[in-house]
């Protein structure tokens, strides 16, 4: 059985900051896996989808990384801003015969000024 | 629309009642999903359909609830005889394959007194 983990569970980091947020599952066989963040009170906006033949994906300030024999993914944030205060999930196909997401509980970050 | 809309974004109901939830996709997404949240814990897995059908259903708590999808577009999701454990923001996203990029709703939040 697929199991997310996402380490540290909060995160709190000056303004200006580079940092790392950090996921492991269990299950090295997963298909694509997907980072979110989720502001509150609100759904989940989609940041990054990396397919199982990469091992990495850029947007802007963020670079997630897909290392499958690890089982270990991770986002990193450059530059951080007020603005990037939510909490970040990820997420993991089990497999590419469904679109089943296992998330895992998230880190919540905090970008003080 | 530009997004995946859900509605309503609120509820209150008795325990005991029944209630719908309903779904509207991204336009020509084959790929809907239903997922809960529950107050401080992650996102489970409820349902996966492709098309009109649902290859699964895995998630689904109890014979309580059922859902279904209609045209390949919306989806309502039906909840019987609620519990106050049922009490969560329910959110539904669609992609347009079932191992591409997902995209949520803002959710129904709802609360069983």
């Amino acid at each position: 059985k697929q199991e997310v983990t996402q380490i540290p569970a909060a995160l709190s980091v000056p303004e200006g900051e580079n940092l790392v947020l950090n996921c492991s599952f269990t299950d090295s066989a997963i298909y694509n896996l997907q980072w979110f963040r989720q502001d509150p009170g609100k759904g989940l906006t989609s940041l990054l989808l990396i397919q199982s033949s990469q091992r990495e994906q850029t947007s802007g300030r963020l670079n997630a990384s897909l290392d499958k024999s690890s089982g270990r993914s991770t986002l990193y944030i450059a530059a951080s801003q007020p603005g990037d205060s939510a909490t970040y999930l990820c997420a993991a196909y089990g497999s590419s015969n469904t679109g089943k997401l296992i998330f895992g509980q998230g880190t919540t970050l905090q970008v003080k000024p | 629309g530009a997004g995946v809309s859900q509605s309503p974004s609120n509820k209150v109901t008795e325990k005991g009642k029944d209630v719908e939830l309903r779904c509207d996709p991204i336009s020509g997404h084959t790929a809907l999903y239903w997922y809960r949240q529950r107050l401080g814990q992650g996102l489970e897995f409820l349902i996966y359909f492709q098309g009109n059908s649902a290859p699964d259903k895995s998630g689904l708590p109890s014979d309580r609830f059922s859902a279904e999808r209609t045209g390949e577009s919306v989806s309502t999701l039906t909840i019987q005889r609620t519990q106050q454990e049922d009490s969560a923001v329910y959110l539904c996203a669609s992609s347009s394959e079932r191992v591409e990029t997902q995209y949520f709703g803002p959710g129904t939040r709802l609360l069983v007194l």
